[in-house]
């Protein structure tokens, strides 16, 4: 079972906002990075630390963090926005080992 | 611009060992770890653990731990994952990637193409 836990799966309307949670012990300590997956293809980091975006990545998308919960929100989400998304950080032992969270499905409707 | 160049498809019996390569280019590899990270067939991702490219230290997830072993060669700027007493549950997409942390943070920035490793009898 994972440390870190994310609904399996969620939907949003073209153009509307959705957020995607991630929830653990670890993330009271530590900031999550978020990854978004397509099939067939490597993840690729779409938001880390307090709140901050590689360089490529749209401005559409933005993490925010409250207690043991991170969240990745997507303002006027896109239909390339679909796509598998994970949360990663340290996980709670303290022994610096790193956790992804399950995953979430995207379906843009 | 950062690569991360992966070594090829495997297909191993169970029982055997592997041993996945990752080349790393256009940074400075003792200035970033190594983390590794698989995908079991439609499942989501495994951290398996991280190595200082710096000074070799390593972090193994538990459930891998005496099975997995992560080195460097800073002469090539090439990172390996062996993985022995394969079992079919290893069937997996492995990558390496490079990682970013520091103390309240890690981000994994640079991602390897992947390997595919089959365990088949």
């Amino acid at each position: 079972s994972s440390e870190l836990t994310q609904d399996p799966a969620v939907s949003v309307a073209l153009g509307q906002t959705v957020r995607i949670t991630c929830q653990g012990d670890s993330l009271r300590s530590y900031y999550a990075s978020w990854y978004q997956q397509k099939p067939g293809q490597a993840p690729v980091l779409v938001i880390y630390g307090k709140n901050n975006r590689p360089s490529g990545i749209p401005d559409r998308f933005s993490g925010s963090s409250s207690g043991n919960t991170a969240s990745l929100t997507i303002t006027g989400a896109q239909a390339e926005d679909e796509a598998d998304y994970y949360c990663n950080s340290r996980d709670s032992s303290g022994n610096h080992l790193r956790v992804f969270g399950g995953g979430t499905k995207l379906t843009v409707l | 611009q950062v690569q991360l160049v992966q070594s090829g498809a495997e297909v191993k019996k169970p029982g055997a060992s592997v041993k996945v390569s990752c080349k790393a280019s256009g940074y400075t590899f003792t200035s970033y770890g190594i983390s590794w990270v698989r995908q079991a067939p439609g499942q989501g991702l495994e951290w398996m653990g991280w190595i200082s490219a710096y000074n070799g230290n390593t972090n193994y997830a538990q459930k891998l731990q005496g099975r997995v072993t992560m080195t460097t060669d800073t002469s090539t700027s090439t990172a390996y994952m062996e993985l022995r007493s394969l079992r079919s549950d290893d069937t997996a997409v492995y990558y390496c990637a490079r990682e970013n942390s520091g103390s309240y943070h890690l981000e994994i920035d640079y991602w390897g193409q992947g390997t595919l490793v089959t365990v088949s009898s």
